[in-house]
């Protein structure tokens, strides 16, 4: 049973678009999200995060929206470069009783920005 | 600035065989988590530790094993190797006193296994 989903294995946009990332989680539990980039034979490079009792974050061209009724979060990166070609994982955590923050992932999606 | 080691890169083995992957945390960072991505999949999340103790297990196999030494640095052992286990093996690290509202997990470039 997923419960980070990502509904879109890939995008492509123009450089200099919006894109837009989203991800679906089912898990009431989880109370951080962190989106994370990967290129290939590269580990994961965190990119932004949003907590629980927030339901936006912005961080340069990146800007991460929560909607916790929906159980949605959404990534938007403006204006888009194609040095943001990459998979983008979207990924939560809550806290274990053992005091561990392990992270949940989606399957990502393959981000292609088209110059 | 300093990031997640881990090594080696690339290791190949055969089935049976065992196998050590070790990372190398954040000076300072005091929490690792290791993680394994088949192809295609996303990364999954094997077992963590915090201050040397193990803190949480995932779907973690039996034939693995892993601890935290007192450098914080962690070792995952892999024994009697199946063709599954052909994946890319993840260590992140996070800090506990920088722990509040964020929990960024910091990851390594990754061991690619592959067994024959």
């Amino acid at each position: 049973d997923q419960q980070v989903k990502q509904n879109s294995p890939s995008l492509s946009v123009q450089e200099g678009r919006i894109s837009i990332l989203n991800c679906d989680y089912t898990n009431s539990m989880f109370d951080y999200f962190l989106w994370y980039k990967k290129y290939p034979a590269e580990g994961p490079t965190f990119l932004i995060s949003i907590s629980s009792i927030k339901d936006k974050n912005e961080d340069g061209r990146f800007t991460v929206f929560l909607n916790k009724s929906a159980k949605h979060l959404s990534l938007h990166i403006v204006p888009s470069q194609p040095g943001d070609s990459a998979v983008y994982f979207c990924a939560a955590s809550a806290i274990s009783g053992a005091g561990s923050y392990q992270l949940t992932f989606g399957k990502g999606t393959k981000l292609s920005v088209i110059p | 600035a300093a990031g997640v080691i881990q090594s080696p890169r690339h290791l190949i083995k055969e089935k049976r065989e065992t196998a050590t992957l070790k990372c190398y945390p954040i000076p300072r960072h005091d929490t690792v988590y290791w993680y394994q991505q088949g192809p295609g999949q996303d990364p999954q999340f094997l077992i963590s530790f915090y201050e040397k103790m193990q803190s949480d297990k995932g779907s973690i196999p039996d034939r693995f094993s892993a601890q935290q030494f007192s450098d914080y640095h962690s070792e995952l052992n892999m024994s009697s190797l199946e063709l599954g286990d052909s994946a890319l093996y993840f260590c992140a690290s996070s800090s506990e006193r920088e722990r509040g509202l964020d929990n960024e997990q910091f990851f390594g470039p990754g061991t690619r296994l592959t067994v024959l």
